[in-house]
């Protein structure tokens, strides 16, 4: 079963506070996702990689940006929070664009 | 653009009765992958069936789904529903070839009852 792993699970910050979000995944997948989960909304894209160094922007990147700094690692940067930026965030990652994507447990975001 | 539409937001039935759960998709693109991803309360989502291949039954786990490019479908069926099967399902779609942008419904969230 492939590992994803998110840090921190929880998290609460101000407006217009920083955070990141970390995600590794330890198998050597070359795609990795950032997702948000909302109420009506269902599963959002935001930003994903195929690869150390790529980059590309999702559906709601808005207000977010991400780093792929190895195979391993992804993280999602949020330089202003915003209360709309509430949210239970996913990192996901896959082999390949179309084969199974491995979700880790999600990082709880609240912006007060 | 490409997309998944998830006409129900909520299934309610009776334990025992048959489920299906409505999935079209939209795309330009010949070759589409289709999923349908399950979560359960308070867990992750996770794999529940994959296709690419028309008029092919695909079974994982009781449930069933068939892809129809004719009618850019792919139904989620289970004959018999059990308490257990109560979840938020959604169903996902990816284009052969591209950069792996995995495109997910609304999701449709499925309720058994004794």
């Amino acid at each position: 079963e492939a590992a994803v792993t998110q840090s921190p699970r929880n998290k609460v910050t101000v407006t217009g506070g920083n955070v990141t979000l970390s995600c590794r995944q330890t198998n050597s997948h070359n795609y990795m996702y950032w997702y948000r989960q909302d109420t009506g909304h269902g599963l959002r894209l935001i930003h994903y990689s195929y690869g150390a160094g790529n980059l590309q922007i999702g559906d709601v990147p808005d207000g977010y940006k991400a780093t792929r700094t190895t195979q391993e690692d992804f993280f999602l940067l949020l330089e202003l929070a915003s209360p709309s930026q509430t949210s239970l965030y996913f990192c996901a990652s896959s082999d390949a664009g179309n084969t199974e994507v491995f979700f880790g447990k999600g990082t709880r975001l609240t912006v007060v | 653009g490409d997309s998944v539409t998830q006409t129900e937001g909520l299934v309610t039935l009776t334990e025992g009765l048959p489920v299906m759960l409505n999935c079209t998709y939209q795309t330009i693109y010949s070759n589409p992958f289709l999923f349908w991803y399950v979560q359960h309360l308070n867990e992750s989502p996770r794999l529940l069936l994959k296709s690419f291949t028309d008029n092919k039954r695909t079974e994982h786990q009781g449930f069933h789904a068939t892809l129809h490019k004719s009618s850019s479908s792919f139904h989620l069926q289970k004959s018999s529903a059990q308490l257990s099967d109560s979840a938020l399902y959604y169903c996902a779609l990816t284009i052969t070839g591209n950069t792996g942008k995995l495109i997910f419904g609304l999701g449709t969230t499925l309720q058994v009852q004794p």
